[in-house]
């Protein structure tokens, strides 16, 4: 089965710095990756995903990941933090069920990012 | 406006009382989802439908019952059965078929005592 490790719970930046939020996965074939992002009693947002196409994925709101095939890494950057970037952000892996062609997606555990002014 | 509801935002129930959360989407998307969120835990799967009248369990069904009588609409019944009830669950949908996103909605925090 496909899993995801979200390597920091929370993660702690400054108004205008860089944000990096880490993600490994475990797969036996190319994986789909997702990340989305949950404000607060708010349902998800897509942010971006990977689906075998280029390895540099641009998302919305000046996100971007990487995917690293030889690191099993998807990490998620953005190059200057705003505050409004304060939330919950989940690192996804699709994962085929067997017998049946049907995807389904494993959630990593989240890292909550806190922006100070 | 195209999305996903839920209903209500906030439910509270007495211990042993079945509740039902409803889920509606407009996307005309053939697959919805039922997913349990606790804090520290990311999101589990509940129960998940490929296409109407059909549904399979997901990772934690026990004490849950689902229908999927139309396409747009998928409910989620939580039983006197389950035996920590409260928390935020979360309804989506997807088109079928590989690396499609799904689409989430709104969430509905339930509390039992």
């Amino acid at each position: 089965a496909q899993s995801v490790t979200q390597l920091d719970s929370h993660v702690s930046v400054s108004e205008g710095t860089p944000v990096l939020l880490r993600c490994n996965y475990s797969s036996s074939y190319s994986p789909s990756l997702f990340w989305y992002v949950q404000h607060p009693n708010k349902g998800l947002q897509l942010l971006l995903k990977y689906t075998s196409a280029a390895t540099l994925v641009k998302g919305i709101n000046g996100f971007e990941a990487e995917f690293k095939k030889s690191e099993t890494s998807f990490h998620l950057t953005k190059p200057s933090a705003h505050m409004s970037d304060a939330a919950e952000y989940f690192c996804v892996v699709s994962d085929l069920v067997m017998n049946t062609g049907f995807q389904k997606l494993v959630f990593g555990t989240g890292t909550r990012l806190l922006v100070s002014p | 406006d195209g999305g996903i509801t839920q209903s209500p935002k906030y439910l509270f129930r007495k211990e042993g009382q079945n509740v039902t959360l409803s889920c509606e989407q407009n996307l005309n998307h053939d697959a919805m989802y039922w997913y349990r969120q606790d804090p520290g835990q990311g999101l589990r799967l509940i129960y998940y439908s490929q296409i109407v009248n059909d549904f399979q369990k997901g990772d934690i069904a026990e004490g849950y019952s689902v229908s999927r009588e139309k396409k747009e609409s998928f409910p989620l019944t939580v039983t006197s059965a389950q035996k920590n009830p409260t928390a935020f669950y979360l309804c989506a949908s997807s088109a079928t078929g590989y690396s499609y996103e799904q689409y989430f909605g709104p969430g509905t925090r339930l509390t039992v005592t």
